[in-house]
């Protein structure tokens, strides 16, 4: 049972590309969100899923893209990739028959964009 | 939206000291308060929550308790020991089915031995 799995861990971009972050997770989870963690500013909501098929925006996403073709997948799009971006990126899930507020994270992916 | 506030940003404790993170939130339709600890470069991971049916919550040396008046509720680490330093994060949600949370900055905190 590997929980939630992410790829990459480490990345650094040029200004201008685009990449994605692979998650899936195999507890059955219903829902599935992405965050970004910065120094001082905690961890922000940037897409999250409540099923295979449904969307939706949390605080800040800008700059990203996110689909939900499975129930065990969530890749996170940049499309265009800035400095700005330049963040740890941490995947999450939750549901499974227990509280949908109870998020198990990710290990995280390192992005660096030049 | 919910804003959830978090002091101190640091906190300094000599070991067996104990600890207390104070959060407020905003939101009075919050009803459900997790708090993560984060150790350096890993994955915040779930360690204590409570819900607004209860005022505090133990587990061993980790104690959480909730005023709903005034909107704000704490994390407690008695008999601290190196191996909590640490980043906790507080967050608060409100009630299912689903609904996001909202964290707070985080608060590191240093046990020194």
């Amino acid at each position: 049972n590997a929980g939630v799995t992410q790829t990459p861990k480490f990345q650094v971009l040029k200004t201008g590309q685009s990449m994605t972050l692979q998650c899936a997770q195999d507890m059955n989870h219903e829902y599935m969100s992405w965050y970004r963690q910065d120094p001082g500013m905690g961890l922000r909501l940037i897409h999250y899923s409540v099923g295979a098929g449904i969307t939706d925006q949390g605080e800040v996403p800008n700059g990203y893209n996110v689909s939900r073709s499975t129930t065990e997948d969530f890749p996170l799009r940049l499309l265009s990739a800035a400095p700005s971006q330049t963040s740890v990126y941490f995947c999450a899930s939750s549901g499974g028959g227990g509280d949908p507020r109870t998020i198990y994270f990710g290990e995280g992916s390192w992005l660096t964009v030049v | 939206g919910e804003n959830v506030e978090q002091h101190p940003s640091t906190l300094s404790v000599q070991e067996g000291d104990s600890a207390v993170i104070k959060c407020t939130y905003s939101d009075s339709a919050s009803n459900y308060f997790p708090w993560y600890k984060q150790e350096l470069g890993k994955r915040p991971q779930l360690i204590i929550d409570i819900r607004s049916n209860v005022g505090e919550k133990k587990d061993q040396r980790i104690a959480v308790t909730l005023n709903k008046t005034a909107k704000h509720f704490s994390l407690h680490i008695t008999e601290t020991q190196p191996e909590d330093s640490a980043v906790y994060f507080c967050a608060a949600s409100k009630p299912a089915g689903y609904s996001t949370l909202t964290f707070g900055k985080g608060t590191m905190l240093l046990v020194s031995p």
